[in-house]
């Protein structure tokens, strides 16, 4: 099980960190992604971390927008903006991946994600 | 990055008939172990279901009225006998390399 924040409405250029709680599950051996949808779209893959060992992966597409982060001691996982636009409008998913030898597989958790709404 | 291409765009299918979803990878997604393919179901308001994994494993729970197939670059997740429920929006989904890629989606709707 994957227990997201709650929803979260911001003004631009706002700094922004949701969480994802693991439950149920040996929170470190599986990777744990972050996927976004905005209003009406289709999905877009953003980054990924291990909190075995803190391999964090990146979309370039998200790359230096975002940070994802874990802190083992809480099975928690974080997505974080520093400076939020109102194109970061968006259901936010966390994902748990099913692990490959070194890189993650398939999803086969999803949360019930975080809507993010930046508005002025 | 890999582009996975689905088709069609939207689907209108008669309750008890079949619907056929394609999805076409920019690169061929076969590794020695299988087909690094999944694909997922999003109902309205809700977050994504998996269906399928490796191209054509059954995730659990899923009814047998669906079946998945393909392998390399050309993928088909397939309805028989469409039910009420089935209507949602469908997924392809790459895990061969990253960024890990999606389809745009299939809105399957009842005729």
């Amino acid at each position: 099980h994957l227990e997201q924040s709650a929803a979260e409405v911001k003004k631009p250029g706002e700094a922004l960190k949701i969480s994802c709680k693991g439950s149920g599950y040996t929170f470190t051996t599986y990777w744990i992604g972050w996927v976004r949808q905005m209003p009406g779209k289709g999905l877009e893959w953003m980054g990924i971390i291990y909190p075995g060992d803190s391999d964090t992966r990146y979309s370039p597409s998200f790359q230096g927008r975002v940070s994802i982060s874990a802190d083992n001691s809480l099975n928690t996982a974080f997505l974080e903006w520093n400076n939020l636009k109102a194109s970061d409008t968006a259901i936010y998913y966390c994902t748990r991946h099913v692990s490959g030898a070194s890189n993650p597989y398939y999803i086969d958790v999803w949360g019930e994600g975080t809507t993010v709404t930046v508005s002025s | 990055d890999i582009v996975l291409t689905q088709s069609p765009a939207s689907l209108s299918v008669s309750l008890g008939a079949v619907a056929s979803i394609n999805c076409k990878s920019s690169r061929n997604l076969y590794y020695f172990d299988g087909d690094y393919l999944a694909w997922y179901q999003q109902k309205p308001g809700q977050p994504p279901k998996l269906l399928f994994y490796w191209a054509s494993t059954r995730a659990s729970g899923v009814p047998d009225r669906f079946s998945a197939s393909g392998s390399g670059t050309d993928f088909t997740l397939t309805i028989t006998s469409l039910q009420p429920e089935d209507v949602a929006v469908y997924f392809c989904h790459q895990f061969y390399t990253g960024p890990q890629t999606f389809g745009q989606g299939t809105k399957v709707e009842i005729k």
